[in-house]
């Protein structure tokens, strides 16, 4: 299994609601990531757990909250986001926290906000 | 990050050779070099990685110069798939190390 699951595919939701996005990997890769993208632009680094623990957190602000319950999962918690968080929001892992393997993606939950 | 210099775009023909060039002139000697593709609507994917020796595997082959200076992404035979923007990213070894996007070069396919 070297997939990268993320859950849902589509979420559209309201500036007064509270949802959460969803990372599983079943790879025991002990390195995860958060990235957002705009359209038409790069992915942009967000958030990166190491064993479980945040490591980097890019200067995102606090509506956004990630969590690692386990060294499979990753959750991004979203509350009171505004219209322009709505993205591409990317989850990867890698096996460890070197420059020398690869990382993995999943397919991304779009976040409309509306 | 040491930062790398792409084409904003290139085209190809199908089932010809591509070339993508990628500079990064501040590299430092513990700096991989990893390729990462988008295709349309999907998340990034590896294509190839490597730091100082020419890498080959199924999908790619990674050329580096000898200095290190600039490398170069070989897709020996372009199929409409591979349509998609490809990223070169420094990889820097020093504790946790992220990849960090830049802006890539979206490579088209004709048939």
């Amino acid at each position: 299994d070297t997939e990268v699951t993320q859950t849902p595919k589509h979420l559209v939701m309201g500036m007064t609601n509270k949802k959460s996005l969803k990372c599983e990997q079943h790879m025991g890769h002990r390195a995860m990531y958060w990235y957002k993208q705009k359209a038409k632009k790069p992915p942009e680094l967000m958030f990166v757990y190491s064993y479980e623990k945040l490591s980097i957190n890019e200067s995102v602000p606090s509506r956004f909250s990630p969590e690692c319950p386990n060294s499979s999962l990753l959750n991004l918690h979203l509350h009171a986001l505004q219209p322009e968080d709505s993205a591409l929001y990317l989850c990867a892992s890698r096996r460890g926290t070197g420059p020398y393997t690869e990382a993995f993606f999943g397919q991304g939950t779009r976040l409309t906000v509306v | 990050d040491a930062k790398t210099t792409q084409p904003n775009s290139m085209e190809s023909n199908e089932e010809e050779p591509v070339h993508l060039p990628c500079n990064h002139s501040t590299i430092s000697g513990t700096d991989y070099i990893h390729w990462y593709r988008q295709l349309p609507s999907q998340g990034p994917e590896y294509v190839i990685h490597g730091l100082t020796s020419n890498v080959n595997n199924r999908m790619a082959s990674l050329a580096i110069a000898e200095d290190r200076k600039s490398s170069t992404l070989i897709l020996h035979r372009a199929t409409l798939r591979d349509a998609a923007v490809y990223y070169c990213i420094l990889n820097a070894y020093s504790g946790n190390t992220p990849l960090v996007f830049g802006k890539g070069t979206r490579l088209s396919v004709i048939a």
